[in-house]
């Protein structure tokens, strides 16, 4: 199986500041034959379901806000919210589709210094 | 737009099985592959295994084989997800979660459904 490690577990980050979250795979997650990496982040917030906000690694979603930014290749990625507002307040989770079983990291909690 | 509701939350005894529905609408039901994630209170997220809808194929991760069964109705468009010989370490919210790509299950997972809390307590 892939493992995910994701850090830090929890960040506090000011309004307005940037919020960095790493995501590491435990073997290159990089499709051959699409050249591209099958890494995913989701946002959850108390009481709803996770909703995907970026995928391939670095396509955002539709509809979500461009202060969130994927980067990364084969086994290390980053998320990056730019500008942290007081809505990004969630846990979010990297997943790789790479292989089954498909798994996610164990989550990085995002709160407001 | 693309929307799966589950029905509602459960309290089983341990040693009981739980049966989860997913209702789909939206979409060609049996273009898409079908996941099932749970997520034990204030815990991550755990895949338990995918279904093909169009066939009723599925694929279970390794630490519910034996103990899950996913099944499919086209007539209905519902998915549904059976876990038996529940113990405590069960209880959790099941998640359906629909993979997007067309006829493919390799992809990330949206939408995912409201939720079923499931409880296991004598």
């Amino acid at each position: 199986d892939i493992v995910m490690t994701q850090s830090p577990d929890s960040l506090a980050v000011s309004l307005g500041e940037r919020a960095t979250i790493n995501c590491k795979s435990s073997q290159s997650i990089l499709y051959s034959s699409n050249n591209k990496n099958h890494l995913a982040w989701y946002q959850q917030k108390p009481g709803q379901p996770p909703k995907v906000i970026i995928y391939w690694a670095s396509t955002r979603q539709s509809g979500v806000p461009d202060r969130f930014s994927g980067s990364g290749s084969a086994t290390d990625f980053t998320l990056t919210i730019s500008s942290l507002q007081a809505e990004d307040v969630a846990v979010y989770y990297c997943q790789q589709y790479y292989s089954t079983p498909w798994t996610f990291g164990q989550g990085t909690k995002v709160e407001i210094k | 737009q693309v929307q799966l509701v589950q029905s509602g939350a459960e309290v089983k005894k341990p040693g009981a099985s739980v049966k989860v529905s997913c209702k789909a609408s939206g979409y060609s039901f049996t273009d898409y592959y079908m996941h099932w994630v749970r997520q034990a209170p204030g815990q991550g997220l755990e895949w338990m295994g995918i279904i093909n809808p169009r066939s009723g194929s599925t694929s279970y991760s390794q630490k519910f084989q034996g103990r899950v069964s996913m099944t499919r109705d086209t007539s209905t468009s519902t998915v549904y997800m059976e876990l038996s010989s529940l113990r405590s370490e069960d209880t959790a919210v099941y998640y359906c979660a629909r993979d997007p790509g067309y006829m493919s299950p390799f992809n990330w997972f949206d939408p995912w459904g409201q939720g079923t809390l499931v409880t296991v307590s004598s």
